[in-house]
């Protein structure tokens, strides 16, 4: 059973050109979650889908990142106009989103995430 | 979702128990107890989660007082490859809010020939 999947694994990218990470969540797993990790710091909430749904995108700013989960095909965070401040690693996690008795357990499962360098 | 404190860093000789303490006296009674850890650079790697029972897997052992105020994950054994970065985080278990993970600065575990 494959893990989540990113790729690439490594991007680099100019000032002013766009980025598209891409995230294959783990095989049953519908919910998707993005999160950031600048240099030195630790990791930071972007965005949680469902297919074909955003959930909650109160961690992505408001100007030129966008993400989508499509029906078929793996999850997509782009970036258009990248900036230096742009470069991190960038993690994605995938859950199944079920309930057992010990009520609601979705435990997510990183990828390997892709580092974006912006020259 | 209740915020976490945990010590910066801490240090294990190799093959010994390493106790790694959280302490969350805010915790709410359907907030669960969730451990990662990040090693160098790559992605997490979920550990274990509880509520109020101690839980055990083949990565480590997790327990939470009765108060649930705090929690210790303990790694029986620890190998080099065990020096990582840990975080505890407690997260809000029902409904759609709340379904992010906020990482603190999490504890740096040095294990030591």
């Amino acid at each position: 059973n494959a893990g989540v999947m990113q790729n690439p694994r490594h991007l680099v990218r100019r000032r002013g050109q766009e980025a598209r990470l891409r995230c294959s969540p783990m095989k049953g797993h519908s919910h998707v979650y993005w999160y950031r990790q600048l240099p030195e710091e630790g990791l930071k909430f972007m965005v949680y889908l469902q297919k074909e749904n955003i959930i909650d995108e109160s961690g992505m700013p408001k100007e030129r990142f966008s993400a989508e989960f499509p029906k078929e095909g793996p999850s997509i965070l782009r970036i258009q106009q990248v900036v230096r401040g742009d470069s991190a690693a960038y993690f994605c996690a995938s859950s199944p989103l079920r309930t057992s008795g010990r009520g609601r357990t979705d435990t997510q499962y990183f990828g390997p995430g892709t580092r974006l360098t912006v020259l | 979702d209740a915020k976490t404190t945990q010590p910066t860093s801490m240090d294990c000789a190799e093959g010994r128990a390493a106790n790694l303490p959280c302490n969350h006296s805010t915790i709410s009674g359907n907030e669960y107890v969730y451990w990662y850890r990040q090693i160098h650079s790559q992605g997490p790697q979920y550990i274990i989660h509880g509520l109020k029972n101690n839980e055990t897997n083949e990565m480590a052992s997790l327990i939470i007082t009765e108060d649930r105020k705090s929690s210790t994950l303990i790694l029986p054994h620890a190998t080099l490859r065990d020096t990582a970065v840990y975080y505890c985080i407690v997260r809000v278990a029902t409904g759609n809010a709340g379904n992010m993970l906020t990482f603190g600065g999490g504890t740096r575990l040095m294990v030591k020939p």
